[in-house]
């Protein structure tokens, strides 16, 4: 079955980078039109999309977001990494990873559990 | 860039039925996907393309969307149907994901 498991620092200081990993089961991300993408969520608000990778690897990011984020992957590994530089308070939040099984439609089928990321000094 | 408007809140009676809007511009022309999320949980596809149920969800839930209105539709609401609800489009011109900014759900 299809799993997704973010990984990575519950607490990250103000100016440091913040590297997440999303390990996933269940698919590969080398068929055509499958994509990885990763959303955030802080406490009490709404998701905001962050960035996305394809299986092409084309990636897209968030146009608010761009100059700080990175998104890669490892295939072979089975999985995706997001970078985000110059991190602040402002950036604590859940952090999710989601799979997107066809760029047709854009619609996420499967999410991990979402790592909470902290920032502070 | 793209946006969606959602109520912040939407309150519904034991075993009647509510519906939360989605906004945006000629929204009619794209594939609207529903999420629920409950507190402490991440967000469960409810609705895809619009319309469709993916396996597992209660036929309770339904959505349509035309003009600039997408409407997610819960009928005989549970008191486990509390949570919030997120509307989401993929922008494919862009291309960039929109989420919309939430609707909790209250079943009175």
């Amino acid at each position: 079955q299809v799993t997704l498991r973010e990984s990575g620092p519950a607490l990250v200081k103000p100016t440091q980078t913040l590297t997440l990993t999303c390990t996933f089961s269940g698919f590969s991300l080398s068929t055509s039109g499958m994509c990885v993408s990763w959303i955030r969520q802080p406490p009490g608000k709404a998701l905001e999309w962050l960035a996305l990778i394809d299986w092409d690897d084309d990636k897209y990011y968030s146009t608010s977001l761009k100059t700080r984020l990175t998104i890669s992957k490892d295939t072979s590994k089975n999985q995706v990494v997001l970078t985000m530089t110059n991190m602040d308070p402002v950036d604590t939040a859940t952090y999710y990873c989601a799979r997107i099984p066809n760029t047709i439609y854009g619609v996420y089928d499967y999410w991990g559990q979402g790592t909470l990321v902290t920032v502070s000094s | 860039s793209y946006e969606l408007t959602q109520p912040l809140s939407v309150s519904v009676a034991l075993g009647q039925t509510a519906r939360i809007t989605c906004g945006g511009n000629n929204i009619g022309s794209k594939n609207v996907h529903w999420y629920q999320q409950k507190p402490g949980q991440a967000p469960v596809l409810v609705i895809y393309r619009d319309s469709n149920r993916p396996s597992g969800i209660p036929e309770r839930f339904s959505g349509s969307n035309s003009g600039n209105t997408a409407t997610l539709t819960i009928s005989r609401a549970q008191a486990g149907d509390e949570a919030d609800y997120y509307c989401q489009v993929w922008d494919s011109s862009t291309p960039h994901v929109v989420f919309g900014g939430g609707t909790k759900l209250t079943v009175l």
